[in-house]
């Protein structure tokens, strides 16, 4: 069974600093990654997929890497700012798995002014 | 964005009563999901959908039940409903890809008193 994992489970940080969330999986056949964000009281947007075939995917601020092989990603937000407050999961797609995926429980993350 | 909406938005109901949530989507997406997301455990399958009127079980699926007659909509029926039940529950659904994105609903709160 994939287990996706990400610790910490919440963080705070400096507004201007750049924030680093790390989640592992267990599982290296898998079809994607992705990285959501989710709002108190929202459903998750997605912010980034990275297919199982590249290395890292950018939008923005953030950059996500996926190290498949050691069942490895991180995402990097740059000179984080208070809207960036929010909880962040990832999760992997399963292979033959009719587009399944696989959760880790999210980083809540507040930055503070 | 997909354009996904989930009926009620918030419920409260008693113990033993059944409870149909309705998830709607205007993006002819073939895949369809029901998850629920609860504190400690983060988000869970319930169901899932692959097409009209395929459907299959998630990791938690004892004590719902679910159809989808139309590729738009896929409902997710709480057949007697419980205390145990009280969760947020999420639809999402993809494109007909695995390498495409996931969209997410904005949520239904259900409580069972």
């Amino acid at each position: 069974k994939q287990e996706v994992t990400q610790i910490p489970a919440a963080l705070s940080v400096p507004e201007g600093e750049n924030l680093v969330l790390n989640c592992s999986f267990t599982d290296s056949a898998i079809y994607n990654l992705q990285w959501f964000r989710q709002d108190p009281g929202k459903g998750l947007t997605s912010l980034l997929l990275i297919q199982s075939s590249q290395r890292e995917q950018t939008s923005g601020r953030l950059n996500a890497s996926l190290d498949k092989s050691s069942g490895r990603s991180t995402l990097y937000i740059a000179a984080s700012q208070p809207g960036d407050s929010a909880t962040y999961l990832c999760a992997v797609t399963l292979l033959g798995g009719n587009n399944r995926l696989a959760f880790g429980k999210g980083n809540q993350v507040v930055v503070i002014p | 964005d997909a354009g996904i909406t989930q009926s009620p938005r918030h419920k409260v109901t008693e113990t033993g009563t059944p409870v149909t949530l309705r998830c709607h989507q205007t993006e002819n997406h073939r895949y369809m999901y029901w998850y629920r997301q609860d504190p400690g455990h983060g988000l869970r399958l319930i169901h899932y959908s692959y097409g009209v009127k395929d459907t299959d079980k998630g990791e938690v699926s004892d004590g719902y039940s679910v159809s989808r007659s139309k590729t738009e909509d896929f409902l997710l029926t709480l057949e007697s409903a419980t205390s145990s039940q009280t969760s947020v529950y999420f639809c999402a659904s993809i494109q007909g890809s695995s390498t495409g994105e996931l969209f997410f609903g904005e949520g239904s709160r259900l409580t069972v008193l």
